[in-house]
């Protein structure tokens, strides 16, 4: 089944506690992409990557780290959490662009103390 | 600077009637616009998209509308379900470049 997959599903943890959140699709897609989604404020890009090795920066990227060593993964890291950081995301993976239909995972939620 | 909004919130309609979703953007750069739905617990999927070179795409019940001399872009839905209750968001895109835009935001409701 194609699908895109995160892991963890849910996570609380404290301040300035370094965590990694994984994002693996099964698509062969080249894009991927991580978001945000806030009450009020829709869902706003973090970053994205249109292949292995290239990484670039959405609307909100700071507090936020990326990697795309391999073609199916791109985990988003969270050097130093803050409570601002608590949120819902997603990743998500497309053909090569972006613009074409993204398939997005089930979300992680995180909540920082 | 929100370059795509969804100035409705929410928006409730009877079922069988047209459902018409509203996204204004601000950047005329814009070449590409998406629109995606979400059900709680779950991850948006893709319901239509347009390029800028078209004013009008039609899927099924789901037509998008582009007027970009205003800047506006318009989701129809007819006939409406209540399955179509969800929370509706629009984006917007440059060419190949990966950065996606999204708005806030449209709950719609479709009473039996």
């Amino acid at each position: 089944e194609a699908q895109v997959t995160q892991n963890p599903r849910y996570l609380i943890t404290v301040t300035g506690k370094k965590l990694t959140v994984t994002c693996s699709q099964n698509m062969n897609h080249e894009y991927m992409s991580w978001y945000r989604q806030d009450p009020g404020l829709g869902l706003r890009q973090i970053y994205y990557s249109m292949n292995v090795e290239v990484t670039d920066k959405g609307d909100v990227p700071e507090g936020y780290k990326v990697s795309r060593k391999e073609k199916r993964n791109f985990p988003l890291i969270l050097e130093s959490p803050s409570p601002n950081q608590t949120s819902l995301y997603f990743c998500a993976s497309s053909f090569q662009t972006g613009q074409e239909t993204q398939y997005f995972g089930p979300g992680t939620r995180l909540l920082v103390l | 600077d929100q370059q795509v909004k969804q100035n409705s919130p929410s928006l409730s309609v009877q079922e069988g009637r047209i459902s018409i979703l509203n996204c204004d953007y601000t950047n005329s750069m814009f070449d590409y616009f998406l629109w995606y739905k979400k059900y709680p617990a779950e991850g948006p999927t893709f319901l239509i998209s347009i390029s800028s070179i078209k004013d009008k795409n039609e899927d099924g019940r789901f037509t998008v509308f582009l007027n970009k001399s205003a800047k506006h872009l318009s989701l129809h839905i007819v006939p409406s379900q209540p399955g179509d209750s969800a929370v509706y968001f629009c984006a917007a895109s440059f060419l190949n470049t990966g950065k996606l835009i999204f708005g806030q935001g449209t709950t719609l409701q479709v009473k039996p």
